[in-house]
């Protein structure tokens, strides 16, 4: 089992919807949360840090951290289609961030 | 000015050929990382240093070696490249010190490396 599972899609919405990514693991230790979103032929840009359990909102994301479940999710409101990009969730314990392998998301005009 | 920079952004070469790929950044940060990016694998971690005189080796080291020649400076080399590395290699940095003491890394702009 990989340490970050996460769906590689693709992902296709139309504009204007709600958007919902995820991503489990397995490594209890894991306390800091972080979403990156990549877009094409570009390096990953931190979108969203999360320390521990709870939620983060920021603008139109939402990130929410169960460590319980073992559980991270990310919503995108009103999405738009400069929101099309790779969505990479990444965790750690004290030690070099552990990647999932990413979602693409394409929003529909 | 962009604060990782990668040199070059694109290489194109032949099986047995050596290659090094560097790294450069203005960030002042301690620590660097080295990362290769294929479709379907997302970023899996070759080496990591965490100040000049440290070198880590990460999930997918064999048949690549790096080296620290500074804090701003970080360099990968394929001693002997062969066709399935061909990818997207990233360099990366972070700041223990920081306010986000969980280790957020800043990215450079990645190289395409091809082996024919």
């Amino acid at each position: 089992q990989k340490e970050v599972e996460q769906d590689p899609g693709p992902l296709s919405v139309p504009e204007g919807a709600i958007v919902s990514l995820n991503c489990t693991y397995s490594n209890s230790a894991f306390q800091y949360f972080m979403w990156y979103r990549q877009y094409s032929r570009k390096g990953p840009e931190l979108l969203m840090y999360t320390y521990s359990s709870g939620n983060k909102e920021d603008g139109r994301f939402t990130a929410q951290v169960d460590k319980s479940s073992k559980y991270i999710s990310l919503f995108i409101r009103d999405s738009q289609p400069s929101d099309s990009a790779t969505y990479l969730c990444a965790m750690s314990a004290d030690t070099p961030l552990v990647f999932g392998k990413g979602t693409r998301l394409s929003v529909i005009a | 000015d962009a604060d990782v920079t990668q040199t070059p952004r694109n290489r194109i070469t032949k099986t047995g050929k050596r290659i090094m790929l560097e790294c450069s950044q203005t960030k002042g940060h301690d620590r660097m990382y080295w990362y290769r990016q294929d479709p379907g694998l997302g970023l899996r971690l070759i080496y990591y240093s965490f100040d000049v005189k440290d070198i880590n080796k990460g999930e997918i080291s064999d048949g690549y070696s790096v080296s620290r020649q500074a804090q701003a400076k970080f360099s990968l080399s394929l001693e002997s490249a062969i066709p399935n590395q061909t990818a997207l290699y990233f360099c990366a940095t972070s700041d223990p010190g920081g306010d986000r003491v969980g280790n957020e890394q800043f990215f450079g702009p990645g190289t395409r490396l091809t082996v024919l």
